[in-house]
């Protein structure tokens, strides 16, 4: 069975410094790997994917991750977090057959002035 | 163009009601999923449908249902409402293959069970 930890259940950062939220999947099959985020009140918004090719995969707002298959890791990092990235962001994986995300337990990021 | 549209946004009922929640996907879409949020146990996938076919359900009890009508329209109805149905309901819609082609959410409808 599918399963995604996502290591971090809250990270404070302050503004301006870089981030790195933690996202590991586990599974038997090669799978397609997505970063979302959901801010208060909202509903999810795609980050960025990875489905094939370049295992760095760069997304909206200055959004990036990289895909290890070695380590079954999936972070999320960006060099520069504004207040407005202030939003709970999840990893999920699918298995292209099934139709559905497997989430993870989301990673509240709270930027500081 | 106008995003996933869920209605209604806020909904109160009682145990033992039953209850039935709308999602209007984007024009040309035929997929729709239905996923549940809570606190405890995160995003739970529900369905998903395509064409008006079931394709895979999650773990849910019979009490949960859907469909979704020819013009790629869905409801799921929860019957015999519990206190631990109170949850936000997320909609989903995809062109097709909703992880190969980007997922859409709408606002979601969040129910409180009373």
């Amino acid at each position: 069975a599918q399963s995604v930890t996502q290591l971090d259940s809250q990270v404070p950062v302050f503004e301006e410094a870089p981030v790195e939220l933690r996202c590991n999947y586990s599974s038997s099959v090669s799978v397609y790997l997505f970063w979302y985020v959901q801010y208060p009140n909202q509903g999810l918004q795609l980050l960025l994917k990875y489905l094939s090719g370049s295992t760095l995969v760069k997304g909206i707002n200055g959004f990036e991750a990289e895909f290890n298959k070695s380590q079954t890791s999936f972070h999320l990092r960006k060099p520069s977090v504004h207040i407005s990235d202030t939003a709970e962001y999840f990893c999920a994986v699918s298995d292209p057959g099934t139709y559905k995300y497997i989430f993870g337990t989301g990673t509240r990021l709270k930027v500081l002035a | 163009k106008a995003g996933v549209t869920q209605t209604p946004r806020y909904l109160i009922k009682t145990r033992g009601q039953q209850v039935t929640l709308s999602c209007s996907p984007i024009s040309g879409h035929r997929s729709v999923s239905w996923y549940q949020q809570t606190p405890g146990q995160g995003l739970q996938f529900l369905f998903e449908y395509f064409s008006e076919t079931q394709r895979n359900k999650g773990n849910f009890p019979g009490r949960f249902s859907g469909r979704q009508f020819s013009n790629s329209r869905s409801e799921m109805n929860v019957s015999t409402l519990e206190l631990g149905d109170s949850a936000l309901y997320l909609c989903a819609s995809s062109l097709d293959n909703p992880y190969t082609t980007e997922a859409f959410f709408g606002q979601g409808t969040r129910l409180t069970v009373v």
